[in-house]
């Protein structure tokens, strides 16, 4: 069965870098988009954006861009997602999902949080 | 970029309730709609795709209908698992989510 399994919680200062995997397994890797969605502490649901995972070309919705990359090691199925400058409206927990249009799997989160 | 709209926000309703939450396109995106479900400390689980195909496993009692820019999620008898907040996502042109709606118990 696919799974999406990401990388654990992680504890940053404010100005560091944080890199989320997402490994995927159950299915071909490289046959299917990975988007990224954010959600703040009890807030909705945020699309930042995608990766063709065949040609590794990132697409980054409005409000993540410069500080945000999308990246793959298809050797491992891994999809990253790496933020810089991490700043305190940063926290929150962003999930992968693998994208056919509607978003039918989803990595389990990973809780990034910001705080000196 | 495509606006989505959700209503309500928060909607209280019992076991055993008709239950619809809708939601709208900032401009006509066909049929191209899915619903999630999220419960506290998971992640969404979509529901339906293409405005009104249920997913795999998906209780009937979940339906959706509309396109264009006008849609709607139908719980047709609300059960106790169905306490939780729901969202709408458009992917006609990159992806939006709506808001969110959540279903309280009454």
């Amino acid at each position: 069965q696919v799974q999406l399994v990401q990388s654990g919680s992680e504890l940053k200062k404010p100005g560091a870098s944080v890199k989320v995997s997402c490994t995927a397994s159950g299915h071909t890797f490289t046959g299917y988009t990975m988007s990224w969605v954010r959600q703040a502490p009890g807030q909705g649901l945020e699309w930042m954006g995608w990766i063709n995972t065949n040609s590794g070309n990132p697409t980054y919705a409005q409000g993540f861009t410069g500080r945000f990359v999308f990246s793959l090691d298809t050797s491992v199925s891994t999809a990253y997602l790496q933020i810089s400058s991490l700043k305190a409206d940063d926290t929150a927990i962003y999930y992968c999902a693998r994208d056919t249009g509607s978003l039918q799997h989803w990595g389990q989160g990973t809780l990034v949080t910001v705080s000196s | 970029d495509i606006q989505m709209t959700q209503s309500p926000s928060t909607l209280s309703a019992s076991v055993g309730d008709r239950v619809t939450i809708t939601c709208r396109a900032s401009q006509s995106i066909s049929s191209w709609l899915a619903w999630y479900q999220q419960k506290p400390g998971k992640a969404p689980k979509v529901l339906i795709y293409k405005a009104s195909s249920l997913e795999s496993g998906v209780p009937s009692r979940f339906s959706g209908s509309g396109s264009g820019t006008e849609f709607t999620l139908t719980i047709s008898s609300l059960q106790p698992d169905d306490f939780a907040t729901y969202f709408c996502q458009q992917y006609s042109s990159f992806r939006t989510f709506g808001q969110g709606t959540k279903v309280e118990i009454k």
